[in-house]
């Protein structure tokens, strides 16, 4: 079945440091690949989303690049801030019906 | 805030029991989705509802089920209680069933813990 890897956390930078959390995924059609983003005490928001080879997602400074012949969907970003601390899911989905979750990155970022 | 809310917010049970987890999604929105969040397994997609009618299944257990009504909210019954269905359940909603476009809104969650 598909299934989302992403590197193991917790991840702890300093602010404005460079940030990059690696995401591949296995699936056996074209899903389209989501980040989300986890506050603590809150449910998941959307991050940012691409649903074909080569697209870019982006939002709040955060970018991810859809790469079909590496399978992968990293997480980016240029300069982190404290407020960014939070749990980040990358994620498919095939069909738009059941969502595949990676297990998740912790990142703190201290001042 | 998503739109989509949850309740109870939090709920203390002992194995054994029932209980009923109720979600409303966003205005508009006709697809219902329930997952469940461990320490141990991550975010597990549980089911999917579009339009009142079950549209897709994941790792849900025979001890639990889940049903929408015709005002689109939803309800996840869980019986027979262990410890191990201590977690935090959550729910979403979309506006379609099914496509690659088709994002997710989260509500708060319930967290259930089994004494």
């Amino acid at each position: 079945g598909d299934s989302v890897t992403q590197m193991e956390g917790p991840v702890t930078l300093s602010e404005e440091a460079f940030l990059t959390i690696n995401c591949t995924y296995t699936a056996t059609g074209y899903p389209s690949l989501f980040w989300y983003v986890q506050y603590p005490g809150e449910g998941l928001q959307l991050l940012l989303k691409a649903t074909k080879a080569d697209d870019k997602g982006s939002n709040k400074g955060f970018e991810a690049t859809y790469r079909k012949e590496t399978t992968s969907f990293h997480l980016e970003k240029g300069s982190v801030q404290v407020s960014d601390s939070a749990v980040y899911f990358c994620a498919l989905t095939e069909y738009g019906q059941n969502f595949v979750f990676g297990p998740g990155t912790r990142l703190s970022v201290l001042p | 805030d998503s739109g989509v809310t949850q309740t109870p917010k939090h709920l203390i049970t002992a194995t054994g029991q029932r209980v009923t987890l109720r979600c409303s999604p966003r205005s508009g929105d006709l697809s219902v989705y329930w997952y469940q969040q461990s320490l141990d397994q991550g975010l597990q997609f549980l089911i999917q509802y579009y339009n009142g009618e079950e549209r897709a299944k994941g790792n849900i257990l025979e001890r639990f089920s889940a049903q929408q009504f015709p005002d689109l909210h939803s309800e996840l019954n869980l019986s027979s209680l262990e410890l191990g269905d201590s977690a935090l359940y959550f729910c979403a909603s979309s506006v379609a069933g099914a496509g690659g476009n088709n994002e997710q809104f989260f509500g708060p969650g319930t967290r259930l813990t089994v004494l």
